[in-house]
């Protein structure tokens, strides 16, 4: 079935760690994103790719990295962990840039301690 | 700065029309889209205006006026299932989506 894949779904993670939140997408959209959901706020951008090879910083950068060797994957990096960071991550991908609606990942959980 | 209100909670009974408001204002307007969020789960994409007026898919419409800045998601016939939070977003000059905190709906019998 055609989608999203975010892995892990969930993770508590201790504070100052290293860790990789895991996107796959099979439907060969150019742009993906990252976004983190908190409560009583909305989607807030991390950081996006338009196409493989290049991203951009979005709302709410810092303290995350992202590459995108490859159409398929987007994976993101919080390079030391802070309790801040605790939040519901979503990745999601579009065709294009424009008027092309977002499909998103099943999210990942993650608690930073 | 960009900002898009939505009112926080709705409460709807089955089998009636429930209108979601929506008002934003941003750098540049390239569109809004509606998403219907179920607790615990992804987004998933319920309509997309560019245009002024009414697009209708089934038992959902959404209404858009540019010059007011302004949105509506209609739901007819509500059912249980329509329970969830509906998250208004739109695409600002840069093509980013800029997205509202979402109305959570409950449904009552």
């Amino acid at each position: 079935i055609a989608g999203i894949t975010q892995a892990p779904t969930s993770q508590i993670l201790a504070a100052g760690r290293r860790m990789t939140l895991r996107c796959t997408q099979d439907m060969r959209h150019n742009a993906m994103y990252w976004y983190r959901q908190d409560l009583g706020l909305g989607l807030r951008l991390i950081h996006y790719s338009n196409t493989a090879g290049t991203t951009g910083k979005g709302e709410v950068p810092d303290g995350y990295s992202v590459s995108r060797a490859n159409t398929d994957d987007f994976p993101l990096t919080l390079a030391s962990a802070v309790p801040s960071q605790t939040s519901v991550y979503f990745c999601a991908s579009s065709d294009s840039t424009g008027g092309q609606p977002q499909h998103f990942g099943d999210g990942t959980r993650l608690s930073i301690l | 700065g960009q900002n898009i209100d939505q009112p926080t909670e709705m409460t709807a009974t089955e089998g009636a029309i429930v209108q979601i408001n929506c008002t934003y204002q941003t750098s540049g307007f390239n569109g809004l889209f509606w998403y219907q969020q179920h607790a615990g789960e992804a987004p998933t994409f319920l309509s997309y205006n560019v245009l002024d007026g009414l697009e209708e898919k089934g038992r959902f419409s959404s209404f858009l006026s540019r010059s007011k800045g302004y949105s509506y998601l209609l739901l007819k016939e509500l059912q249980m299932k329509d329970s969830a939070s509906y998250l208004c977003a739109v695409m600002d000059s840069n093509y980013q989506l800029i997205w509202g905190a979402g109305t959570k709906l409950i449904i009552k019998p």
